[in-house]
Order: structure tokens, then C-alpha cells, then sequence
């Protein structure tokens, strides 16, 4: 069973540094793309960027590019999200999803959630 | 890389049919068939429903139906039932490897 599963809740002060995660089971972990989706309190998704954990190849969209870093540990299937220097516009759930392989441009599998929450 | 465009909220009574549209622009809707339709419960993650364009994902009711004209998308529910209430959302490949999603749309079954 394809499986995502995301490090839990977090809640961080204005300034700090935040990594969180997003772990792969239940297929080739190298060979999907997995995206990174922002939605803000009462508001839309947001695409981030996606990352190949087979090479680590990555693309941000332009809102995103600078703000934050994604990357993955192929040797223990991971994925992560993370930020240098939080702001309170941070505050947001993130999910990760798997680009699906059958429907290449549609994400298939999704991880639950990690809500942070960033106070000023 | 603007957001596309849907309407905040639809509604429908159980039966009926309903569309939610989905408007980008020639860079992205318009240049690839290649939109995806998610559904979000509150509290859940979302699932998707159609990709590219019109394709159903295996489980998926086809009471659920997706098209596109020009830079416009859009998503079919025939058959309203209590449990589309949710909030939708399209997505388009946008090229490059990038991705964009709509600001959404709340269904309300009356």
C-alpha cells in the first residue's frame, strides 16, 4: 500500500529554523516526483515545488523560489521541506504528494498534513 | 504564475448537475490538456478526481466529468449527492515542471 507519511504538528516563534518531513512507503521511492502543496488558514492549495528524489532534481515555483528549500534522503525514502527564517505567514498546513506515474501530470498519493504554526 | 480562476462557491440540489469553470491563460490551461480536479473534505487531503482533462482515476464516479475550451476549464458533477459536498480545486501543468493550482470552489448541496 502506497503510503505518505508527514512529521507532526509544529509550533515555532518568528525567526527560527524549521524542517519537516515527508516519508515514502509502499513503492520505488526514487522513482516519483513528490510536490509540496501550502494552504493557509481558510484558503486554497498552493503548488511550491516538486522534487526527483532519484537525483534531487527540483523545481519551485516563483513564489516559493528563495523561501524556502526542498530536498530528500533517497537512502531513507524522505522528503523534506524546510525554512531558515520563519514568518507568521508561514502558518499553514503542508501536504506532500506523490506525482503519479500512470497519470504523469495529476498527484495520486497524498500525505496528511503538517500543520505549523508560527507565532510572532 | 497567477493562480487560475474559479468561482468562490457553487450549489446545487441533490440530483441536479453542477460545473465548476477553471480559467488560466495560453500558458498554461490553454497550452496542455493536462488539468487535474481535486476534491477536499474539511479536514482531509485532497483526492483527485480527473487528470488530464478529462480522465477518471480508477474508484472515481463518472458522475464526475472534466472538458476544456481554450484557456477555460471545467468539472462536472452529474447526479448531486450529499457527499460532493466539499471544496474543489483545478490544477494545470504550467511547463517546466511546474505546476498551478486554482483558488478553489466551495460546493454546498442544498
Amino acid at each position: 500500500e502506497v503510503q505518505l507519511v508527514q512529521s507532526g504538528a509544529e509550533v515555532k516563534k518568528s525567526g527560527e529554523s524549521l524542517k519537516i518531513s515527508c516519508q515514502g512507503s509502499g513503492y520505488r521511492f526514487t522513482s516519483y516526483w513528490i510536490v509540496w502543496v501550502r494552504q493557509m488558514p481558510g484558503k486554497g492549495l498552493e503548488w511550491m515545488g516538486i522534487i526527483y528524489p532519484g537525483d534531487s532534481d527540483t523545481k519551485y515555483s516563483p513564489s516559493f523560489q528563495g523561501q524556502v528549500t526542498i530536498s530528500a534522503d533517497k537512502s531513507i525514502s524522505t522528503a523534506y521541506l524546510q525554512w531558515s527564517t520563519l514568518k507568521a505567514s508561514d502558518t499553514a498546513i503542508y501536504y506532500c504528494a506523490r506525482r503519479s506515474d500512470a497519470q504523469q501530470y495529476s498527484f495520486d498519493y497524498w500525505g496528511h498534513g503538517t500543520l505549523v504554526t508560527v507565532s510572532s | 504564475q497567477s493562480a487560475l480562476t474559479q468561482p468562490a462557491s457553487v450549489s446545487g440540489s441533490p440530483g441536479q448537475s453542477i460545473t465548476i469553470s477553471c480559467t488560466g491563460t495560453s500558458s498554461d490551461v490553454g497550452s496542455y490538456n493536462l488539468v487535474s480536479w481535486y476534491q477536499q473534505h474539511p479536514g482531509k487531503a485532497p483526492k483527485v478526481m480527473i487528470y488530464e482533462g478529462s480522465k477518471r482515476p480508477s474508484g472515481v464516479s463518472n458522475r464526475f466529468s472534466g472538458s476544456k475550451s481554450g484557456n477555460t476549464a471545467s468539472l462536472t458533477i452529474s447526479g448531486l449527492q450529499a457527499e460532493d459536498e466539499a471544496d474543489y480545486y483545478c490544477c494545470s501543468y504550467a511547463g517546466s515542471s511546474t505546476w498551478v493550482f486554482g483558488g478553489g470552489t466551495k460546493l454546498t448541496v442544498l
